[in-house]
């Protein structure tokens, strides 16, 4: 079975600009949530997806933002980038609602603001 | 969910058991340990959890203490490819809303020759 695929695996942006990163969850798989990781601040929820609907939220400004389809294939939008969005953004798909279940976490697409 | 606390750095012979400890001295009775690992620059991976027993699965085994304030992910017979960050994370039994996971600053954890 396949794992967690995201794309593309790196990124480079002008502040300003806006991104859009994509995953792929395990097949069956029908939760998505994503994070952000920092050397500075860690690993941080940015949101879940359950059947095209989001679940949860951290605490991140209405610019991050993300949309999960039928197929529970995930995306999310970066608006108006900051110095401060250089991150590696990890998705983690599991089966159900990410309560109990694992998370299977991708590789991550690492983005780089200029 | 309750907070966790890990030494910063360990480091272990190779073939040798590696003992990770993590202090979760404010856990409820419903909060599962959970342990994962990140490998540089790559995403974290799924290592082991459990509530009050200890478990066992081919990658590791997790001793809860009795009062569940603490626990130790002890891998058998480290390799070098066991050089990673690992993270204990106590979690909230799922109560019908989605539950993230939140990750502190972990172990690092040198397997040397």
């Amino acid at each position: 079975k396949a794992g967690v695929t995201q794309t593309p695996r790196y990124l480079i942006k002008t502040r300003g600009q806006q991104v859009t990163l994509s995953c792929s969850p395990i097949s069956g798989h029908r939760s998505v949530s994503w994070y952000q990781q920092t050397p500075g601040q860690g690993l941080q929820f940015l949101f879940e997806y359950f059947s095209e609907t989001q679940r949860n939220k951290g605490n991140f400004p209405g610019r991050f933002s993300g949309r999960q389809f039928s197929n529970s294939r995930s995306e999310m939008n970066v608006s108006t980038l900051e110095l401060g969005d250089s991150a590696l953004y990890l998705c983690a798909s599991s089966l159900l609602l990410a309560g109990l279940n694992e998370q299977f976490f991708g590789p991550g697409t690492r983005l780089t603001v200029l | 969910d309750a907070k966790t606390t890990q030494p910063p750095s360990m480091d272990c012979a190779e073939g040798r058991a590696a003992n990770l400890p993590c202090n979760h001295s404010t856990i409820s009775g419903n909060e599962y340990v959970y342990w994962y690992r990140q490998i540089h620059s790559q995403g974290p991976q799924y290592i082991i959890h459990g509530l009050k027993n200890n478990e066992t699965n081919e990658m590791a085994s997790l001793i809860i203490t009795e009062d569940r304030k603490s626990s130790t992910l002890i891998l058998p017979h480290a390799t070098l490819r066991d050089t990673a960050v690992y993270y204990c994370i106590v979690r909230a039994e799922n109560t019908g809303t989605a539950s993230k996971l939140t990750f502190g600053t972990g172990t690092r954890l040198q397997v040397t020759l």
